[in-house]
């Protein structure tokens, strides 16, 4: 069956480290993942999307891998701050229509 | 903030009962896509809709029905709700359907008692 992994244990790490968040994917042949960023109560917000041609894209502190044939990608945050704390969520593009298929989300907690 | 709106913020209804959320799209968008977000769990689609059509579906029930206005914005009707249709209902709207990037609304929080 097709699957999204995302770790569903909260990740907790100090101010000014690296945070890296996995996602795993099965049974899918996405043309594409993005990774999204949501506080409680709110919407997701867009932050990265990287192509299955792609191998890494950077915006700013941002960091996306993506690994076709492990079937991951890896999300990096650097200097990590507290206002960083929210769930980030990543999406595959399935079905060709633009509609996305998320993971649970993984929540980051960033410790001052 | 992304511009695309959503009302009401909050709901309660009643098993059963029939209700209507609606969403405005960002401007200069033709396509909106709707989704239901049960607590702890990622967004899951429900159905898209291109220039006033459905243009795809997920796993729903036909309870779950939509519009599309010629002004793009979008409405979704949950039928006959129940317990487990407690959830954040989330529209995104993109440039067009070829578009990859969505951005969501910040949701109608429903819930059914």
């Amino acid at each position: 069956s097709q699957k999204i992994e995302q770790n569903s244990e909260a990740l907790n790490i100090q101010e000014g480290k690296t945070a890296t968040l996995t996602c795993n994917y099965t049974n899918y042949s996405p043309a594409y993942l993005q990774w999204y960023r949501q506080d409680p109560g709110r919407g997701p917000v867009f932050l990265l999307l990287i192509r299955e041609n792609e191998k890494e894209k950077r915006k700013e502190r941002l960091k996306v891998t993506f690994d076709t044939t492990l079937k991951q990608s890896l999300f990096h945050i650097t200097a990590s701050q507290p206002a960083d704390s929210a769930t980030y969520l990543c999406a595959l593009d399935t079905g060709g229509r633009r509609a996305l298929t998320f993971g649970s989300g993984t929540r980051l907690q960033v410790q001052p | 903030e992304t511009g695309v709106t959503q009302s009401p913020t909050h709901l309660i209804k009643t098993r059963g009962q029939q209700v209507t959320l609606r969403c405005s799209s960002q401007s200069g968008h033709n396509t909106v896509s709707w989704y239901q977000q049960a607590l702890g769990q990622g967004p899951q689609f429900i159905f898209q809709y291109y220039r006033e059509e459905e243009n795809g579906r997920g796993n729903f029930p036909p309870r779950f029905s939509g519009l599309q206005f010629p002004n793009y914005s979008s409405e979704l009707n949950v039928n006959a709700l129940e317990l487990d249709d407690s959830a954040l209902y989330l529209c995104a709207s993109h440039r067009d359907r070829f578009t990859d990037t969505q951005y969501f609304g910040p949701g109608t929080r429903l819930t059914v008692l």
